[in-house]
């Protein structure tokens, strides 16, 4: 258990709606990372947040969006769904600093399996 | 541009050992990650390179090289649970990590 947790475990909706994902960090941890993973591909970074605020944006859609809220777990919203976002979507989070873990190495949630129909 | 290269597939016998290497180009070096993902699951933290030379954990070693932007991953006594991806990222000069796009790793009996 990476303690970090993500809800829901699976979603199952249909095009063109809205979805939100909600992420859990580690206690401690100020950074939070979404990532999408399609079937057999690779790690798709998405934002980051670190303590509410945006620190980095990778290839995220702009029908994608998301928050770090001030307790620090965040949410990525997708909106208008096709179903190439069918997906993995995993949250990781990291210190954010070297204080109490030199590698500052990310830890990944159990991911929540979307599937757009 | 960045990049990370890494076999896509590859194939080993249980008992045996196997060699996963990583090449890399980016903006700068703060470090080279492995993971490990089965199927379906979370990536999970493996070793972490940052100066040259061999980082022995159990069963499993990383090897960097900065000068030639190259990595390998090294799994010795292949059990069957070891069958997983095995991803390579490096963390560039604004500490952001570059993903590859994973080994898929295959030990047969």
């Amino acid at each position: 258990d990476s303690g970090v947790t993500q809800t829901p475990k699976h979603l199952i909706t249909a095009t063109g709606q809205r979805v939100t994902l909600r992420c859990s960090p580690r206690s401690g941890d100020l950074s939070v990372y979404w990532y999408q993973q399609s079937l057999d591909q690779g790690l798709q970074f998405l934002i980051q947040y670190y303590n509410g605020e945006e620190r980095a944006k990778g290839n995220i859609l702009e029908r994608f969006s998301a928050q770090q809220f001030p307790d620090l777990h965040s949410e990525l919203n997708l909106s208008s769904l096709e179903l190439g976002d069918s997906a993995l979507y995993f949250c990781a989070s990291s210190s954010g600093t070297s204080n109490n873990r030199p590698y500052n190495e990310q830890f990944f949630g159990p991911g929540t399996r979307l599937t757009v129909l | 541009g960045q990049n990370i290269d890494q076999p896509t597939e590859m194939t080993a016998t249980e008992g045996a050992i196997v060699q996963i290497n990583c090449t890399y180009q980016t903006s700068g070096f703060n470090g080279l990650f492995w993971y490990q993902q089965h199927a379906g699951e979370a990536p999970t933290f493996l070793s972490y390179n940052v100066l040259d030379g061999l980082e022995e954990k159990g069963r499993f070693s990383s090897f960097l090289s900065r000068s030639k932007g190259y990595s390998y991953l090294l799994l010795k006594e292949l059990q069957m649970k070891d069958s997983a991806s095995y991803l390579c990222a490096v963390r560039d000069s604004n500490y952001q990590l570059i993903w590859g796009a994973g080994t898929k790793l295959s030990i047969k009996p």
